[in-house]
């Protein structure tokens, strides 16, 4: 099992981007066998899947949001982000970084709530 | 677009088991579709129970059992606990990289 933890600002203004790091611990992010994911859970929401990347630079993304997010990976760093552009309240959430095989996923971080509001 | 569905709510009695199903708005779940389910509490991130249909993460009780079952995942708690109450997710493959999650079933032991 990996750890993971997010960090990010916990308030961005509307309109604004929100950034989002996930560090890797207990593993690299330079497995041939892992991606590594994003998803949210809107207050009163369910879970919904943002996209993922393997760090050969393969990214996926829930086409509702592909054209404001963007995943990328820090191999020197062993972290992965988010960026979410054009933020509305509707993108308040709290935010789980994962692991994640073809089988499935796996290991979460604890999440980080982040609010988007003026 | 493709809606993955699952009941909202369900209620089992302490000790009773109970099914929760994942499908798909159109078409059927496979193993193809690796299913996998979810639990989450308030407050807490998720807690992977089952992935790739039946296949139990580490330290799932065998309480839990994932199967297909017609042309639906489903998720079989046996024995319900009082701790058994929370969300319930599944997620599914859809190709080409898109995971698509359902909406959650509620589970009230009760």
């Amino acid at each position: 099992q990996v750890q993971l933890q997010e960090s990010g600002p916990g308030l961005v203004m509307p309109s604004e981007t929100l950034s989002l790091t996930c560090t890797v611990s207990g593993g690299s992010v330079r497995s041939d066998t892992h991606y590594w994911t994003w998803i949210r859970r809107p207050p009163g929401k369910g879970l919904e899947w943002i996209g993922d990347i393997h760090y050969t630079g393969i990214i996926n993304y829930n086409p509702s949001l592909k054209s404001r997010a963007t995943i990328s990976v820090d191999t020197s760093k062993n972290h992965f982000s988010l960026e979410l552009s054009s933020v509305t309240a509707a993108d308040t959430a709290v935010y789980y970084c994962g692991s994640q095989t073809h089988l499935g996923f796996h290991d979460w971080g604890r999440g980080t709530l982040l609010t988007v509001s003026s | 677009q493709t809606v993955v569905t699952q009941e909202p709510f369900l209620s089992v009695s302490p000790g009773g088991t109970v099914t929760l199903t994942c499908g798909l708005s159109s078409g059927a779940v496979s193993a193809s579709s690796y299913p996998s389910w979810y639990q989450q509490t308030p407050g807490q991130p998720p807690r992977t129970l089952i992935y790739s249909t039946n296949t139990r993460s580490s330290g799932v009780p065998d309480r839990f059992f994932g199967s297909v079952l017609g042309n639906k995942a489903a998720l079989t708690i046996t024995g319900a606990q009082t701790d058994d109450e929370c969300d319930y997710y599944c997620i599914l493959h859809l190709g080409s990289g898109l995971w698509v999650f359902g909406g959650g079933t509620r589970l009230t032991v009760l």
